[in-house]
């Protein structure tokens, strides 16, 4: 199976922080990896596909980026809707997996 | 819009089956471009995905949970189930359905999620 780390596990920051989430795969996945917001007592959301693509409606403060097995979620200017937590998938080959999720709270 | 909704049970004893059905509304579990999955997620924990079935009744399902899992597809009804056998308090979790892409493997809309508590 693929692994997925990612880093930190939590992070501390305020409104308008600029705020880098990283995920590492076990190997090479390419451009194989998602990223999605999940709000307490909800579904996670789909945010990025491909590494970098925004999913439909997503608003523009999100990018992904990735460098080898490393893929990294931004937050351009934390907004209040943003605290959450946030899991990376590996989308290469089955079975998917997860990484162990990056809580954004409020400093 | 399409929506998913698990129901089912939220209580399962030790040793039994748990029986969860997924209803697709605002389109078709017919699609060509997508599969049909479950995804759990243990209280506190991170997410596992558990399967995933296509409209025609292909499976895939996750080696550590194959042993012990169906997932089956009612065309007819918009639906698709979960079926986990052998139970154990390690079952205890939110499991989710969600349209799972075909060809980029990424999960999107998910359903609500419904607890299920494995206990006598």
């Amino acid at each position: 199976d693929i692994q997925m780390t990612q880093s930190p596990s939590s992070v501390s920051a305020s409104v308008g922080d600029r705020v880098t989430i990283t995920c590492r795969a076990s190997q090479g996945i390419s451009s194989w990896l998602a990223w999605y917001q999940q709000k307490p007592g909800k579904a996670p959301k789909l945010l990025i596909y491909a590494a970098s693509t925004l999913q439909s409606g997503v608003p523009s403060r999100f990018s992904g980026s990735e460098s080898g097995t490393d893929f990294t979620l931004t937050i351009s200017s934390l907004q209040t809707e943003d605290f959450a937590t946030y899991y990376c998938q590996q989308t290469k080959r089955f079975p998917l997996t997860f990484g162990g999720g990056t809580k954004v709270e409020i400093k | 819009q399409l929506q998913l909704q698990e129901s089912g049970p939220g209580l399962v004893k030790p040793s039994e089956t748990l029986s969860l059905t997924c209803t697709v509304s605002g389109g078709s579990i017919s699609s060509s471009f997508y599969y049909w999955g479950w995804i759990r997620q243990p209280p506190g924990k991170g997410l596992e995905w558990i399967g995933s079935i296509y409209y025609s009744g292909s499976t895939y399902y996750n080696p550590s949970l194959q042993s012990r899992v169906t997932i089956s597809v009612d065309t007819s009804k918009n639906q698709f189930s979960l079926k986990l056998r052998s139970v154990t308090a390690a079952d205890t979790a939110v499991y989710y359905c969600a349209r799972h892409h075909q060809l980029e493997n990424w999960f999107d809309p998910w359903g609500q999620g419904t607890l299920v508590t494995v206990s006598s």
